[in-house]
């Protein structure tokens, strides 16, 4: 079935270490986005990339690195720079072109940072 | 992007039309309403999204008011398994939009037996 995975959907880190988030998807979208969630908040996204080779900083930016070397994958790394790394983090994806297209989301992974 | 205002939770009584208001008085021409659910502690499921005539499909309805400044989503039937957060989000299409969605803290729905 086409979707998008997220792995793994609970996540342990101690205090420091860098930590790599995996997102994939099979439904051939072009643009694929992260998002933060804080318990009881709305979704605030990260980064965003349109296409392979190419992403943009969203509004909460700071202390993430993202890469998109391939189309079915988007991974986010939560550095060490990130003063409040845990928090649910959600990985989306859409078709281009059409910017009222849906985004289609993840199951997340939760992360907490120990 | 337009600021939406949504009541904070509501409750529905299972089989009964559940409605939820959306407030967008900001809105311009070329923004989209679009309505997402969040059941807990999964990610936002799509529903449905319109710009100014009625819109239906096979999980909801959206009326959009002619000034297009509220909305009102309709689960015609609710079930249990529509207790969620239900997101209304106010989005610019085209230009230079990249289909950025700028969630609020949204309604708890809570559809009771």
């Amino acid at each position: 079935d086409g979707g998008i995975t997220q792995s793994p959907k609970y996540l342990f880190r101690k205090e420091g270490q860098n930590v790599t988030l995996s997102c994939e998807q099979n439904l051939n979208h072009d643009a694929m986005y992260w998002y933060r969630q804080d318990p009881g908040q709305g979704l605030r996204l990260i980064y965003y990339s349109q296409i392979v080779n190419d992403f943009q900083k969203g509004d909460i930016a700071e202390g993430y690195s993202v890469s998109r070397e391939k189309k079915e994958s988007f991974p986010l790394t939560v550095t060490s720079a990130q003063k409040n790394p845990t928090a649910f983090y959600l990985c989306a994806s859409k078709l281009a072109g059409y910017s009222y297209n849906e985004q289609f989301f993840g199951p997340g992974t939760r992360l907490t940072v120990l | 992007d337009a600021k939406t205002t949504q009541p904070p939770s509501m409750d529905c009584a299972e089989g009964r039309a559940a409605n939820l208001p959306c407030n967008h008085s900001t809105i311009s021409g070329n923004e989209y309403v679009y309505w997402y659910r969040q059941i807990h502690s999964q990610g936002p499921q799509y529903i449905i999204h319109g710009l100014k005539n009625n819109e239906t499909n096979e999980m909801a309805s959206l009326i959009i008011t002619e000034d297009r400044k509220s909305s009102t989503l309709i689960l015609p039937h609710a079930t249990l398994r529509d207790t969620a957060v239900y997101y209304c989000i106010v989005r610019v299409v085209g230009g230079t939009s990249y289909g950025k969605l700028t969630f609020g803290q949204g309604t708890i729905l809570t559809v009771h037996p």
